[in-house]
């Protein structure tokens, strides 16, 4: 049983380059989350998407930032025009379900802007 | 709106001794609360959950939790720790009321084992 699947671990960009994260979800899991952890701080929620829809994106900035889940393939977050700021680990989860469903998460990948 | 609050970003515990945990959140729905482990350079891994039901919650490793709605308290314990529980643990609510779920998570309390 494969868990959440994301690639690449790690990712290196300069700054103005675009980065693209993929999540590969569990098995059987049609809702994904992703979560962006800053150094020494928790996650911050960013979006959660289902198959081919955006539910909730409360927590993604504004510009530059976009996620989709399509209806083949992993799920992608992409940051255009990246900035220093940008540098973070990023953690994709899934789950069966929304509410009391566990949200099982992947190794993350961490992505360096020089 | 949710917020989850760890005290202590460092517990320090010697091999053996018990293992306090300390969250506190504020929720306006009836909470799911979860905590997760992190260990370096890895993801989160659940430790247990709460949803409905029994307040005393036992996971996985040894540790249980207790959520108490009046101390809007979710403290994590382990009777007896081991140098592998060194991790950084993480509190997170959940929402109840439906619709969107993306998870609220504390800063997080790094356990120290000392031998």
């Amino acid at each position: 049983n494969a868990g959440v699947m994301q690639n690449p671990r790690h990712l290196v960009r300069r700054r103005g380059q675009e980065a693209r994260l993929r999540c590969s979800p569990m098995k059987g899991h049609s809702h994904v989350y992703w979560y962006r952890q800053l150094p020494e701080e928790g996650l911050k929620f960013m979006v959660y998407l289902q198959k081919e829809n955006i539910i909730d994106e409360s927590g993604m900035p504004k510009e530059r930032f976009s996620a989709e889940f399509p209806k083949e393939g992993p799920s992608i977050l992409r940051i255009q025009q990246v900035v220093r700021g940008d540098s973070a680990a990023y953690f994709c989860a899934s789950s069966l379900g929304n509410g009391n469903q566990p949200q099982h998460f992947g190794d993350g990948t961490r992505l360096s802007i020089l | 709106a949710q917020s989850v609050t760890q005290l202590g970003s460092h517990v320090s515990v010697s091999e053996g001794a018990l293992v306090l945990l300390r969250c506190n959140y504020s929720s306006s729905v009836p909470p799911y609360l979860f905590w997760y482990v992190q260990y370096p350079n890895q993801g989160l891994q659940l430790l247990l959950k709460y949803t409905t039901g029994a307040t005393l919650v036992k996971g996985i490793n040894g540790f249980e939790a207790e959520f108490k709605k009046s101390e809007t308290s979710f403290h994590l314990t382990k009777p007896s720790a081991h140098m592998s529980d060194a991790a950084e643990y993480f509190c997170a609510v959940g929402n109840s009321g439906g619709g969107a779920d993306g998870l609220t998570f504390g800063k997080g309390t790094h356990l120290i084992i000392q031998p």
